[in-house]
């Protein structure tokens, strides 16, 4: 089945500095690769997604790249807030409509 | 517009009791899953039901059952509590047009 590694566990950034976050998967039949961000007693949201036709998808502050050939995939996240302060968790999908996630990282936005 | 709602938010079991913790989803889609959280972990898959009238064992089954009621509801069910259990449990949806999933905020479950 898939697997997905994420790095790194844990991320620290000062305010208006950028954060990366990066995953690796396994399954090449893999096609979704969505990104979660989950903040405290809460569930899983989802903040962006891309697909493997796509090689780069941005949303305002948030963009994620797609290196099909590598099987790698990450987030970037541009002058980070206070905000963004909580914990990401990146995951991949085929057609069998199941998510595999990464391990995930908690992200701490320093003022 | 409530998504997707569980319940209970919070629950403590004896090791070996059984307790049926309940989803339900008012998007109308089709496809539902139960996953753990724990810490370092990620989610992991325990059930899901592609479709109403069906279910599949995920990564993590053992120690679970399941049922989907119906089109809105998915329960997962513990027979004989066991410490290992103890975690954080979510339950999610997903449409016909696959986005991802829409998830509950959680049931946190403590075994003792």
């Amino acid at each position: 089945g898939e697997n997905v590694e994420q790095h790194p566990s844990t991320l620290s950034v000062q305010e208006g500095d950028s954060a990366v976050i990066k995953c690796t998967y396994s399954d090449s039949a893999s096609n979704y690769f969505p990104w979660y961000k989950q903040e405290l007693g809460k569930g899983p949201q989802l903040i962006i997604d891309i697909r493997s036709n796509v090689g780069e998808k941005k949303d305002q502050r948030i963009a994620v790249t797609l290196n099909k050939t590598a099987k790698h995939f990450s987030l970037h996240i541009t002058e980070t807030q206070p905000e963004d302060s909580a914990v990401y968790f990146c995951a991949a999908g085929g057609s069998a409509r199941q998510l595999t996630f990464g391990s995930g990282t908690q992200l701490t936005v320093l003022p | 517009n409530a998504g997707v709602t569980q319940t209970p938010k919070f629950q403590v079991l004896k090791t070996g009791q059984s307790m049926t913790l309940q989803c339900a989803q008012d998007m109308n889609h089709n496809s539902m899953y139960w996953y753990r959280q724990d810490p370092g972990m990620g989610l992991r898959l325990i059930y899901y039901s592609a479709s109403e009238g069906t279910t599949d064992k995920g990564e993590v089954p053992n120690g679970y059952n399941v049922s989907r009621l119906n089109k809105r509801e998915f329960s997962l069910r513990l027979e004989s509590a066991a410490p290992s259990q103890t975690s954080v449990y979510f339950c999610a949806s997903s449409g016909t047009a696959f986005r991802g999933y829409t998830f509950g905020s959680g049931t946190r479950l403590t075994v003792v």
